[in-house]
């Protein structure tokens, strides 16, 4: 499996955007880009992904270098309950989801 | 989005007791189940992989005579932790997919607890 790389912690503070950063330089062509994140005794939550060109939902946006060897989750406006930590995993479609050891996002009130 | 439910959220046990644990794809008819430990810290890690109907793959390092996982119906997988022993006590966290939920996503639930004494 491509491996990932993440910052072990980062902080922000509230009502600020977040951007959290995810290198991953051995993406192959058919791999996609998924976040998750998972708040404190929860199962993960499915947050966003992409192939190659930038996305945008109702909770983040995905914006992916155009070499592809990067990524950056952008959560607009930070909240206390965006507080979780914050996987990039890579996935060739429909395999396995690999779990690194993500990003703690701490937010200050 | 897709709501997938466990229970118990949390349990109790004797050493050497068994365990069953439900997953439940509330919305979506979940085609394939995937079961995930988690020990305190630690991250994800994947220990079965079950399609409706068919014999779960597990992975490596995963035996498979103690996690025993059913995945009877669309909607309902099961794991059972048989002779459950202190080792065993871990967050286990299942994800569906497939089957009227977006495609190539996992929808995870929030966890049951184990504990064995």
């Amino acid at each position: 499996d491509a491996k990932t790389t993440q910052p072990n912690s980062m902080e922000s503070n509230e009502e600020e955007p977040v951007h959290l950063p995810c290198n991953h330089s051995t993406i192959s062509g058919t791999d996609y880009i998924h976040w998750y994140r998972q708040l404190p005794s929860q199962g993960p939550e499915y947050v966003i992904h992409g192939l190659t060109s930038n996305v945008n939902n109702r909770m983040a946006s995905l914006a992916i270098a155009e070499d592809r060897k990067s990524s950056t989750l952008i959560l607009h406006r930070a909240t206390l309950r965006d507080a979780a930590v914050y996987y990039c995993i890579l996935r060739d479609f429909f395999q396995k989801l690999t779990f690194g050891t993500g990003t703690r996002l701490t937010i200050i009130p | 989005g897709a709501v997938v439910s466990q229970h118990p959220s949390r349990v109790i046990c004797k050493s050497g007791t068994s365990v069953k644990i439900e997953c439940r794809s509330l919305d979506f008819q979940a085609t394939t189940m995937f079961w995930y430990r988690q020990f305190p810290k630690k991250s994800l890690m994947l220990m079965a992989t079950s399609n409706e109907g068919s014999k779960a793959t597990y992975e490596q390092g995963v035996e498979k005579d103690k996690f025993l996982i059913n995945h009877a119906s669309l909607t309902l997988s099961t794991l059972t932790v048989t002779s459950a022993h202190p080792e065993d006590s871990s967050f286990y966290i299942c994800a569906g997919e497939g089957g009227g939920a977006s495609t190539d996503t996992q929808y995870f639930g929030p966890g049951t607890r184990l504990t064995v004494l």
